[in-house]
């Protein structure tokens, strides 16, 4: 079955240090991989994604992402992490399990806190 | 664009009410996704459709539940009737797809359901 981790529930770190938010996957194939970032009282908003091709993704914010085949994870990064940062962030990957394959199994989220 | 839209924002409502929840999609978009997300539950999948058409409702809870797409611009999550453990943030999404599926989720601002 596929499915997506999420290991932890809360990650914490120094406005201005390096931030990692970590993402494991399971799938047959290759995985499409995305993350979303979900700030307090709103949607969740698309971050970047994984389809193909180089393995480090950079999308919106600031943030990226690596992709590693052989540790089946798509860790979500930030150089120097910001206060407004401070989040609920999801990784997902899109489910293949059947011909119609629009939808996406997310993890549980990770809350990233930035303290000043 | 104005992105995907939801109506209402805000609902309160009694148990044994019905509750109609409604979506706009992007334009163009031909696939539609309703999530709930509750805290002790997180983010779960109801239903989506392709093209107006519903392809998985296996998340939708119980029969209480129902969602349509009469048309490519408009869908509505109907709760009837309500229980207060249907107390959730409801929230659509949609995407469009390529010969590849690789397409990333937009999300709606979401309706925040009370049913006392």
């Amino acid at each position: 079955a596929q499915s997506v981790a999420q290991p932890e529930d809360q990650v914490n770190v120094a406005e201005g240090n390096p931030l990692t938010v970590k993402c494991t996957y399971s799938v047959s194939g290759n995985p499409y991989l995305f993350w979303y970032v979900q700030y307090p009282n709103r949607g969740l908003q698309f971050l970047l994604k994984y389809i193909t091709g180089d393995n480090l993704v950079k999308g919106s914010y600031g943030f990226e992402a690596e992709f590693n085949k052989s540790q089946t994870s798509f860790h979500l990064k930030k150089p120097s992490a910001l206060v407004s940062d401070s989040a609920l962030y999801f990784c997902a990957v899109r489910d293949i399990s059947s011909s119609n394959t629009g939808k996406l199994i997310f993890g549980q989220g990770t809350t990233l806190q930035v303290k000043p | 664009d104005a992105g995907v839209i939801q109506s209402p924002r805000h609902e309160v409502t009694e148990m044994g009410q019905e509750v109609t929840l409604r979506c706009k999609p992007i334009s163009g978009h031909d696939y539609l996704f309703w999530y709930r997300q509750t805290m002790m539950r997180g983010l779960e999948l109801l239903i989506y459709f392709n093209n107006n058409v519903p392809i998985d409702d296996s998340g939708m809870p119980e029969d209480r539940f129902s969602a349509k797409m009469p048309n490519a611009s408009f869908s509505t999550l109907k709760i009837q009737p309500s229980e207060p453990r249907d107390s959730a943030v409801y929230f659509c999404a949609s995407s469009f797809a390529t010969k590849t599926y690789y397409n990333e989720q937009f999300f709606g601002p979401g309706t925040r359901l009370t049913v006392l």
